[in-house]
């Protein structure tokens, strides 16, 4: 069976500090990825979404990053935070075979930047 | 652009009751939608897929509605529990994206 994990569960970090939160998948072969972005309150917003290795698209202009270095891991990264940026970051993946398929969400990141 | 809407943004039941809770979309051209569920602080739970051939998912308690010409679909539980209290997230796909609406906070009081 499949099973994603996001690490670490929650984060308090300073403003103008480094970013990286990581997310892998098991049990599944070239999926698609996604990254989002929950703020208090607020329905999720897409920040980026990957087909392959090294494919990545950016929905919405930001402060931050997204790398896939490997087939199953994809990486959320900021080399500078801004308080904005607070909130509860959510990895997904979906099966590449098919368009429409649901997709399976991690556990989450709760980043603090104070 | 796609928008979600979700009404209402928070329902207080008491337990047992029957309740729908409604999703609507601005664009009809969409592959599938679908019910999550969110419970505090955590991830999200898939519940229910429709897709856009479909007019309805049930699973258990569950029942999904799908509308595509209207844009709107309505997601009913049965016989509502405390266990089912958490929020409850709309989401349409248009390709390999889902748009999201901002959720439905379910409390069901015992």
């Amino acid at each position: 069976s499949q099973t994603i994990h996001q690490w670490p569960a929650t984060l308090v970090q300073p403003v103008g500090s480094p970013l990286s939160l990581e997310c892998t998948v098991e049990g599944t072969s070239n999926p698609n990825l996604y990254w989002y972005r929950q703020a208090a309150g607020r329905g999720l917003q897409l920040l980026f979404y990957s087909v392959g290795i090294g494919q990545i698209s950016s929905e919405v202009p930001q402060n931050l990053s997204a790398s896939r270095p490997q087939d199953r891991q994809f990486i959320l990264s900021s080399k500078k935070l801004l308080l904005s940026d607070s909130g509860f970051y959510l990895c997904a993946w979906s099966s590449n075979t098919q368009v429409g398929k649901t997709q399976y969400f991690g556990p989450g990141t709760r980043l603090t930047v104070l | 652009k796609q928008e979600v809407t979700q009404i209402p943004a928070a329902l207080s039941v008491p337990e047992g009751e029957n309740l729908v809770l409604n999703c609507s979309f601005t664009d009809s051209a969409i592959y599938n939608l679908q019910w999550f569920r969110q419970d505090p602080g955590k991830g999200l739970t898939s519940l229910l897929l429709i897709q856009s051939s479909q007019r309805e998912q049930t699973s258990g308690r569950l029942n999904a509605s799908l509308d595509k010409s209207s844009g709107r679909s309505t997601l009913y539980i049965a016989a509502s529990q405390p266990g089912d209290s958490a929020t409850y997230l709309c989401a349409v796909a248009g390709g390999s994206r889902l748009t999201f609406g901002e959720g439905t906070q379910l409390t069901v009081n015992p």
